[in-house]
């Protein structure tokens, strides 16, 4: 089956760095690529849709410049949490689709800033 | 009121069970559903996709009612391993994006 892979899986840093997360589709080339955010006992919430060769498109509340997403290629996507506070702490998840194809998941960064 | 609605349980059944689970979409124009299965501090896998005429995979059943807009999942025989949060899943076709249910929690007990 399709795999999307995710790294790093866990990141643990001061308040004030910035971090980047991979999220890359290793068996097929992905037309599109999703970020998420998953607080503790709740559901994930899309943070932005991602297009190779086009810029992000952010959810409502979602701040762009504090979430920079590259997609640099149909495999592709980074997402780097600027500056990131302890309310940043949290669940981070890519997904990978093409054609009518569901989103496969990566594994998943959790994020924890002290 | 969320877009997708699940019972957030926990629901703690016996192993051999048959349990099912419900779900409310309140968009109309949603055209996909999927069941994922998460377990505690993973990612999100596929269960199934959901189809009109209804579908099955196993001991998965799945339901899709546009009338009423809900979904429903049905799991036969419990064992232990399908113990994990159940999520369901709407998407809107053209944008491809997921809106997600806050996932029923089951527990499968020996």
């Amino acid at each position: 089956g399709a795999v999307v892979s995710q790294h790093p899986s866990r990141v643990i840093c001061k308040s004030g760095t910035s971090v980047k997360i991979e999220c890359r589709s290793l068996d097929f080339q992905a037309t599109t690529m999703f970020w998420y955010r998953q607080f503790p006992k709740q559901s994930l919430m899309l943070m932005a849709t991602s297009n190779e060769g086009s810029k992000a498109t952010y959810e409502q509340g979602v701040e762009k410049d504090k979430f920079l997403i590259n997609h640099a290629s149909l495999t592709l996507s980074t997402l780097t949490v600027t500056s990131a506070h302890p309310e940043d702490s949290s669940f981070y998840i890519c997904s990978a689709r093409t054609g009518s194809q569901p989103q496969h998941f990566g594994d998943g960064t959790r994020l924890s800033i002290l | 009121r969320k877009e997708v609605e699940q019972d957030p349980g926990p629901f703690n059944v016996p192993e051999g069970a048959t349990v099912a689970f419900n779900c409310t979409y309140s968009n109309s124009a949603s055209q996909s559903f999927f069941w994922y299965r998460q377990d505690c501090r993973k990612e999100p896998k596929l269960l199934m996709s959901v189809y009109s005429s209804g579908n099955e995979d196993g001991r998965f059943t799945a339901q899709l009612n546009r009338a009423s807009q809900y979904i429903s999942l049905l799991i036969r025989d419990s064992k232990l391993s399908d113990s994990a949060t159940y999520l369901c899943v709407s998407s809107t076709s053209g944008t491809y994006k997921y809106i997600f249910g806050t996932g029923t929690r089951l527990k499968v007990l020996a």
